[in-house]
């Protein structure tokens, strides 16, 4: 079965700096996603950023990039530049084809990120 | 153009009761899947349809729940006798096609007393 760790369950970072947030997952699959999102105190699920697992260029959007490691099962995300308004749970996702034909989500535990004034 | 609309936004039933929670997915969404968010916890799977049809339950309990997707109108999760354990964030979340990303709706908080 897919599992996805989070190993991080809070963390904190000085408004503009950087930070990294990691997942690891387990599968034997080769053909599957990987996706971050975000979820604020308002608990809307917003979608961060994706990763297809066949492509090897790390995904970007803005400020926030992906280091896939996939030989290591590892899909951190970095938030650079960081705001107030990055504060929020940090959910990993994984996702794959299963025999039946359907996609679902497998989500890690979340890490819950404060960006300090 | 309208993201997934979930509502309502909270529920409270007391036990025994019935709660229904609704979700109309985004324009030109076929595939709708719920999940349930307990308190510090990920989101977890219960029910995957597309329109008029359960392709996957398999996280969704036997007893007591139940989803619909009908031809016409929203999504229906359905959980008769309520329980306090039922307490939870529910999610419903579409998608154009299987394997693209979901989009989520805002969740509805069901609270029982």
């Amino acid at each position: 079965a897919q599992t996805v760790t989070q190993s991080q369950p809070e963390m904190s970072v000085q408004e503009a700096e950087t930070v990294t947030l990691s997942c690891t997952y387990d599968t034997s699959e080769s053909n599957y996603y990987l996706f971050w999102y975000k979820q604020p105190p308002s608990r809307q699920m917003i979608l961060v950023i994706r990763q297809e697992a066949y492509k090897q260029q790390n995904a970007t959007e803005n400020r926030f990039s992906v280091n896939f490691q996939k030989a290591a099962k590892s899909f951190s995300l970095k938030i650079s530049d960081s705001q107030l308004g990055d504060t929020a749970m940090y959910f990993c996702a994984f996702m794959k084809r299963h025999s039946s034909g359907t996609y679902k989500y497998i989500f890690g535990t979340g890490t819950r990120l404060k960006v300090l004034a | 153009n309208a993201g997934v609309m979930q509502n309502p936004r909270h529920l409270v039933r007391r036990r025994g009761q019935e709660a229904r929670l609704r979700c109309s997915p985004m324009k030109g969404h076929s595939h709708v899947y719920w999940y349930r968010q307990l308190p510090e916890e990920g989101l977890k799977f219960m029910v995957y349809l597309q329109k008029e049809n359960i392709i996957d339950e398999s996280g969704m309990p036997k007893e007591r729940f139940s989803a619909e997707f009908p031809k016409e109108g929203p999504s229906i999760l359905r959980i008769q006798q309520v329980v306090r354990g039922d307490s939870a964030a529910y999610f419903c979340a579409s998608s154009p096609q299987a394997n693209q990303p979901q989009h989520f709706g805002d969740g509805t908080r069901l609270s029982i007393l």
